[in-house]
């Protein structure tokens, strides 16, 4: 089974800080990685797919980066509808996994 | 619009069983697959497996092998999942969402499972 490794966790971050989340694959997945947000007490959202392409709705300053076991996640200017916890989550193959969630809270 | 709405909170006694339905609308059911997700509280996602909505073919992840059942009715839009011989540890918020390509891209609002005697 393919594990999924997050850092850092929390993340301490202000309002227009640019910020990286961080997710390593214990095996090569190519491009098979997706990413999430939720917010306490709502589903997880998804935010980019197939490793750098932005879901339908989602505001550009969310990138995606990485191929093979190393990846990231970048909010560009962080707004304060940003504050939340993100997991990564690779589709690869079965069983699918996620990551163990980045908590960007308040510097 | 894309919509999974699921059934509401249940509250079970260990060695008990629950069902938990997840109605979809606004797209053509039987051409997604659905996937099952659980979350203990603050902790993190746990993938449990998922069923081909047209098939009924059902894949699961191996700890839940023997207690869970995933299945669907394609004339209601529904979606469910069986999880039996309830423990402690299978408290949780349980969530489905629809997969395409590879990805999930509309969750359920979720529904909590509380185990307790």
């Amino acid at each position: 089974d393919i594990q999924m490794t997050q850092s850092p966790s929390p993340l301490s971050a202000s309002v227009g800080d640019r910020v990286t989340i961080n997710c390593r694959a214990s095996q090569t997945i190519s491009t098979s990685l997706n990413w999430y947000q939720q917010k306490p007490g709502k589903a997880p959202k998804l935010l980019i797919y197939a490793a750098s392409s932005l879901q339908s709705g989602v505001p550009s300053r969310f990138g995606g980066s990485g191929s093979g076991t190393d990846f990231a996640l970048t909010i560009s200017s962080l707004q304060p509808e940003d504050f939340a916890t993100y997991y990564c989550q690779h589709s690869y193959s079965h069983p699918l996994s996620f990551g163990g969630g980045t908590k960007v809270e308040v510097k | 619009q894309v919509q999974l709405v699921q059934s509401g909170a249940e509250e079970k006694k260990p060695g008990a069983s629950v069902k938990v339905s997840c109605k979809a609308s606004g797209y053509t059911f039987i051409d997604y697959y659905i996937h099952w997700v659980r979350q203990a509280p603050g902790q993190g996602l746990e993938w449990m497996g998922r069923i081909n909505s047209n098939s009924g073919g059902r894949d699961y992840v191996q700890k839940f092998h023997g207690r869970i059942t995933m299945t669907r009715d394609t004339s209601i839009s529904t979606a469910y999942m069986e999880l039996s011989s309830l423990r402690y540890d299978d408290t949780a918020v349980y969530y489905c969402a629809r997969e395409t390509n590879t990805w999930l891209d509309y969750w359920g609002q979720g529904t909590l499972v509380t185990v307790s005697s």
